[in-house]
């Protein structure tokens, strides 16, 4: 089955820099890639996602970016704020399979002021 | 304007329990999967159902079943409690159709004593 490895576990960046996440992805039937945010004590919820047609994707200070030759995804955050601090899972899956995704173990980003 | 309601927010249970865990969801969705979140481990599926009175063993389901009556409604049953089921679990829908992701619910800690 599908496999998703996420680097860093732990991300400390000032705020006003950015913020980069990597994750690889084994399966190469995978075509879907979403990102969540979990913030403390709240459910998980979706900011992004891309779709394997598409090599980037943007909204507003978040953009992901997808190489499917090499099999890895990442996230990147620009301009943060103390409010991007969260723990953020990146997953995959392919779509005809019931959506069923394969989370990768999660980033814990905490932007000091 | 929650979505997905998980029954309990937080549980105590003794070990060798029969432990039920309750998911409702009213998006009409036709997915519905039972994760657990533990530290450093992401999120890992359970179980998922596509229909009603389908179900997928998904990474870790021993010790573990599942339930799906009606449509709206996924429950998640540990058949004798352990200490090892101690985490956080998490209910999720998403639509079949529209393939947005998921829909979180807001999770049960369960803790087995």
């Amino acid at each position: 089955g599908e496999n998703v490895e996420q680097h860093p576990s732990t991300l400390s960046v000032q705020e006003g820099d950015s913020a980069v996440i990597k994750c690889t992805y084994s399966d190469s039937a995978s075509n879907y890639f979403p990102w969540y945010k979990q913030e403390l004590g709240k459910r998980p919820q979706l900011i992004i996602d891309i779709r394997s047609n598409v090599g980037e994707k943007k909204d507003q200070r978040i953009a992901v970016t997808l190489n499917k030759t090499a099999k890895h995804f990442s996230l990147h955050i620009t301009e943060t704020q103390p409010e991007d601090s969260a723990v953020y899972f990146c997953a995959a899956s392919m779509e005809a399979a019931g959506n069923k995704l394969t989370f990768g173990g999660g980033t814990r980003v905490l932007v000091k002021p | 304007d929650v979505k997905v309601t998980q029954s309990s927010r937080y549980l105590v249970k003794r070990t060798g329990e029969k432990v039920f865990l309750e998911c409702v969801q009213d998006m009409d969705h036709e997915n519905m999967f039972w994760y657990r979140q533990d530290p450093g481990l992401g999120l890992r599926l359970i179980y998922f159902s596509y229909d009603v009175k389908m179900k997928e063993k998904g990474d870790i389901p021993e010790g573990y079943s599942v339930s799906r009556e009606k449509k709206e409604r996924f429950s998640l049953i540990l058949e004798s409690a352990s200490t090892n089921q101690t985490s956080m679990y998490l209910c999720a829908s998403s639509s079949g159709q529209a393939r947005r992701g998921y829909t979180f619910g807001s999770g049960t800690r369960l803790t087995v004593v």
